[in-house]
C-alpha cells in the first residue's frame, strides 16, 4: 500500500498563476483533509471531506477550492495563486471513526 | 472555534531526562485529544491519543494526562532519547472521528546526546 500520495512534491507559482494539488489514498478511507503548515501555526484545516462527492470548509478556505469525484482523490485548487499561499500543504485522510489521521509526504508550494 | 495553544515551543534536553509539552483548549466540548509527531522534512505520524473519559494514558516512554476542568493536557516523554528530536504538535476535535482537528502551534524537541 502506498497510504496517502500527493503530487507534485514541489511547485513554484508566479503571484495570479493556478494550479492543483493531488490527494491519493488507497486505505478506502472515507475523510479526506487539506491542511497547510506554516512556521509556528502548526497544522490549519484548509477544506474537508466526509466522503465521495463532499465538501466542506475548515478553518482557512478563503482562496482555495477542492473537489471529491472519487472516493480516493481529493483535489485542491488555487485559482489565483498569491505570495500568502506560500507554504507545505498536506493531505490526510482517515476512518470515520477512529481518530488518527494518515498524512501525505507534503507538497511545497513558493509563490513569486 | 476552538484554540489550542501549546508551551513551550521549543525545548531542548540532555539525552535520558524527560520531556513536558502542555497544551491548553478553550472549547469545553472537544473530547478527543492526539499527538503528533513529525520528524524533519517528513509527514506527521500519531503517537498517542486520549479521549475525554479518561485522564491519562502510556505507551511506553510516553504518557499523555488530561485535565478537562482546567481544559489542558500534557504530553510527557521519559528516558528521551536523540530519535525523540522532531516538532510535536497536540490537537483537539469535538469528536472522536478526527475531523475538524485543530492543531497547537507545535513543540520544537531536541534532545542532546
Amino acid at each position: 500500500n502506498a497510504g496517502v500520495t500527493q503530487t507534485p512534491k514541489f511547485r513554484v507559482l508566479k503571484t495570479g498563476q493556478s494550479m492543483t494539488l493531488l490527494c491519493a489514498q488507497d486505505m478506502n478511507h472515507e475523510y479526506m483533509y487539506w491542511y497547510r503548515q506554516d512556521p509556528g501555526m502548526g497544522l490549519r484545516l484548509i477544506h474537508y471531506s466526509v466522503g465521495e462527492g463532499t465538501t466542506a470548509k475548515g478553518e482557512v478556505p478563503d482562496g482555495y477550492n477542492v473537489s471529491r469525484l472519487k472516493k480516493q482523490n481529493f483535489l485542491l485548487g488555487l485559482e489565483s495563486a498569491a505570495p500568502s499561499q506560500t507554504s507545505v500543504y498536506f493531505c490526510a485522510s482517515s476512518y470515520p471513526n477512529t481518530g488518527e489521521l494518515f498524512f501525505g509526504e507534503g507538497s511545497r508550494l513558493t509563490v513569486l | 472555534g476552538e484554540n489550542v495553544e501549546q508551551h513551550p515551543s521549543t525545548l531542548s534536553v540532555q539525552e535520558g531526562d524527560s520531556a513536558v509539552i502542555k497544551c491548553t483548549y478553550s472549547d469545553s466540548a472537544s473530547n478527543y485529544f492526539p499527538w503528533y509527531k513529525q520528524e524533519l522534512g517528513k509527514r506527521p505520524q500519531l503517537i498517542i491519543d486520549i479521549r475525554s473519559n479518561v485522564g491519562e494514558k502510556k505507551d511506553q516512554r510516553i504518557a499523555v494526562t488530561l485535565n478537562k476542568t482546567a481544559k489542558h493536557f500534557s504530553l510527557h516523554i521519559t528516558e528521551t532519547q536523540p530519535e525523540d528530536s522532531a516538532v510535536y504538535f497536540c490537537a483537539a476535535s469535538h469528536n472522536n472521528a478526527g475531523n475538524m482537528l485543530t492543531f497547537g502551534g507545535g513543540t520544537r524537541l531536541m534532545v542532546k546526546p
